[in-house]
């Protein structure tokens, strides 16, 4: 079975600008939850949905929104970029919200 | 604020030995654990979860918890070089499906 699938694989963007990252979870997974990793620290919760309703929300300012599709897919828009938004933004998918199953990431750099 | 607390490291072991991560947590409603491996420039990968008091054997590892103590450990038997990699442990208290992970340890087992 494919696992989770995120697309765009690396991206660059200028200060300022917006950015949307795609993620596909795995078949039968009905929980996305996006998460933000910098070096050398844990990934840090952003938002998790569960059948297309949010059902958690992270300490991330209001320029960062998600939303899930019908089928299961999800989007994470991040508006008026800044520096500071520079990571690795990883989308899990779950049954249920327990365990998390990652995927490959999306690099952003912000320049 | 819960929070979720790992040694950094790199934690060095040599082949064949068996290296011991821990993890200690704040929040004592707490009801769900898991490990997770992470290569570097790679996504997280779980590992294992457990639930109750006790040990968990799954192949070379085994998840150790002691809700009393607020405490869950890794151990892994017999490492090999190819288990050199971040080791994040991350924490769901009961009736919330948002883990809290920590930073990682770095784990280095050299031939």
């Amino acid at each position: 079975d494919a696992g989770v699938t995120q697309s765009p694989t690396h991206l660059i963007k200028t200060r300022g600008q917006h950015v949307t990252l795609r993620c596909s979870p795995i078949s039968g997974h009905k929980s996305v939850s996006w998460y933000q990793q910098v070096l050398g620290q844990g990934p840090q919760f952003i938002f998790q949905y569960y059948e297309k309703e949010e059902r958690g929300r992270g300490n991330f300012p209001d320029r960062f929104s998600a939303r899930q599709f019908p089928n299961y897919s999800s989007e994470l828009n991040v508006n008026a970029l800044l520096l500071g938004d520079s990571a690795l933004y990883l989308c899990a998918s779950s049954l249920a919200g327990w365990e998390q199953y990652f995927g490959p990431g999306t690099r952003l750099t912000v320049t | 604020q819960k929070e979720v607390e790992q040694n950094s490291g790199p934690l060095s072991v040599p082949e064949g030995a068996i290296a011991s991560l821990n993890c200690t947590y704040s929040d004592r409603g707490s009801q769900s654990f898991f490990w997770y491996r992470q290569y570097s420039g790679k996504s997280p990968e779980l590992i294992m979860s457990i639930y109750s008091n006790g040990d968990k054997e799954d192949g070379r590892f085994t998840a150790q918890l002691n809700k009393a103590s607020q405490y869950v450990s890794l151990l892994i038997r017999d490492s090999q070089p190819s288990d050199s990699a971040t080791y994040l442990c991350a924490v769901q208290s009961g009736g919330s499906y948002i883990p809290t992970f920590g930073r990682g340890t770095s784990l280095i087992v050299h031939p």
